[in-house]
């Protein structure tokens, strides 16, 4: 079984909608992130968690908001979705320190 | 927080050695360079980290300067499969309080 869990991986919806993407973890990592990758483009921090009552703003964390429900689990929201967050959200978990992290599979989001 | 420059393309040939050097110009004294890989719509993969000198590892080595203000990814022997993104992070190996940054990254094209 896969340590980094993305759901769903592929995700079509309109304008307007409230989104959930979810990002389970069995690494036992305390610290979590979600960045988005549009085509082309490095990787872009939405959120980062460095324990369950941790929560710190990236760089590009407007339009989205995050739960970290428990160590394991962390959720980005889309509050209302727009056309331009359409891209890739990958999740990533690491442990304490500048640690390697590691990436799930990613979710393809697209907002029509 | 030190902020990286790579090229954005490289071209290369099965069989060859390939050099991508990063730029670090105002890396800090607790600073490591890491380096990640991502091949298309997957989550980026650790590929080697170090501080000073020379690192190797079973995938690639780095080398690092005296005055670390610059890094070399060296991947030896390079195949059809090394096409991907490579990416350069400087961070802070304390337990600050922010997270890695990712750039834009390096292209690889390896031809047969």
């Amino acid at each position: 079984d896969a340590d980094v869990t993305q759901t769903p991986r592929n995700r079509i919806t309109k304008t307007g909608k409230r989104i959930m993407l979810e990002c389970s973890q069995t690494k036992g990592h305390d610290r979590m992130y979600w960045y988005r990758q549009d085509p082309g483009l490095g990787l872009r921090l939405i959120y980062y968690s460095f324990d369950v009552k941790d929560i710190n703003k990236g760089e590009i964390s407007d339009g989205y908001s995050v739960s970290r429900q428990a160590q394991a689990k962390f959720s980005l929201s889309l509050e209302s979705a727009i056309p331009n967050q359409t891209a890739l959200y990958f999740c990533a978990t690491s442990d304490s320190g500048f640690d390697t992290q590691y990436f799930g599979p990613g979710t393809r989001l697209t907002v029509l | 927080l030190a902020k990286t420059t790579q090229p954005i393309s490289m071209d290369s040939y099965e069989g060859q050695e390939v050099n991508i050097t990063c730029s670090h110009n105002n890396i800090a004294t607790n600073d490591y360079i890491t380096w990640y890989q991502q091949f298309p719509s997957q989550g980026p993969r650790f590929i080697i980290q170090g501080y000073k000198t020379k690192v190797t590892n079973e995938v690639a080595s780095l080398f690092i300067p005296a005055d670390r203000k610059s890094s070399t990814l060296s991947l030896p022997r390079v195949s059809l499969s090394d096409t991907a993104v490579y990416y350069c992070l400087v961070g802070d190996m304390d337990t600050g309080r922010r997270a890695l940054t990712f750039g834009s990254g390096t292209r690889l094209q390896v031809q047969p």
